[in-house]
């Protein structure tokens, strides 16, 4: 019953800004909109979230829509260490618990 | 800052043996969530807690699945008797534990349960 939906997997050639787009028609207006990436064997790592504005950090760039139905997670130099599964989440109304989908493998290529 | 820790991180167990997980979350969160993931899939939550409270457990198969954070800090996840369907990465994550600007969670690195 995941809450957001992803491409299943994206290729991105090194050095180039990577774009994934998630789409989260159904979350209410006083949920976050949350992106981790998770590599080969270790936990989830977060990225970075949001709820209405455009956000950056060093990691990454969010950008939501004025209808908060999508978003995309900019990565605006990737590299090889960039390579990850990335999911798009959502927090729960009570609790803050997360909803995780099948995410979409970023392959980062040289 | 020290992130979640987790213990251990393999483990093999043959199926109707029973497991226990253990997990120390960041210093100074009140909230502490495990999730259970399958090799393929996005995490799935099992249970949260607030300080020692239960906030949400609908998702922990209960006649097998037991966890408890008696002091409201570590917490341990235990398996009895385990099935082969368990076999999975099971993660520990802790946050902060009030919304204000969102309140996000940090994992651990995870402990890989084979059930043979």
């Amino acid at each position: 019953d995941a809450r957001t939906t992803q491409p299943p997997s994206m290729d991105c050639a090194e050095g180039r800004a990577a774009n994934l787009p998630c789409n989260h028609s159904t979350i209410s207006g006083n949920e976050y909109v949350y992106w981790y990436r998770q590599i080969h064997s270790q936990g989830p790592q977060y990225i970075i979230h949001g709820l209405k504005n455009n956000e950056t950090n060093e990691m990454a760039s969010l950008i939501i829509t004025e209808d908060r139905k999508s978003s995309t997670l900019i990565l605006p130099h990737a590299t090889l260490r960039d390579t990850a599964v990335y999911y798009c989440t959502s927090s729960r109304n009570a609790g803050n618990m997360l909803t995780f989908g099948g995410g979409t493998r970023l392959m980062v290529k040289p | 800052e020290a992130g979640v820790a987790q213990s251990p991180r393999y483990k093999i167990i043959e199926k109707r043996q029973s497991v226990a997980f253990w997990c120390n979350p960041i210093s100074g969160h009140a909230t502490l969530y495990w999730y259970q993931q399958i090799l393929g899939q996005g995490p799935k939550l099992l249970i949260q807690f607030q300080n020692n409270g239960v906030v949400d457990d609908s998702q922990l198969p209960k006649d097998r699945f037991s966890a408890e954070r008696l002091k409201g800090v570590d917490s341990t996840l235990k398996i009895q008797p385990a099935k082969l369907e368990d076999s999975a990465v099971y993660l520990c994550a802790s946050s902060l534990g009030f919304r204000g600007d969102g309140d996000t969670q940090y994992f651990g690195p995870g402990t890989r349960l084979t059930v043979l």
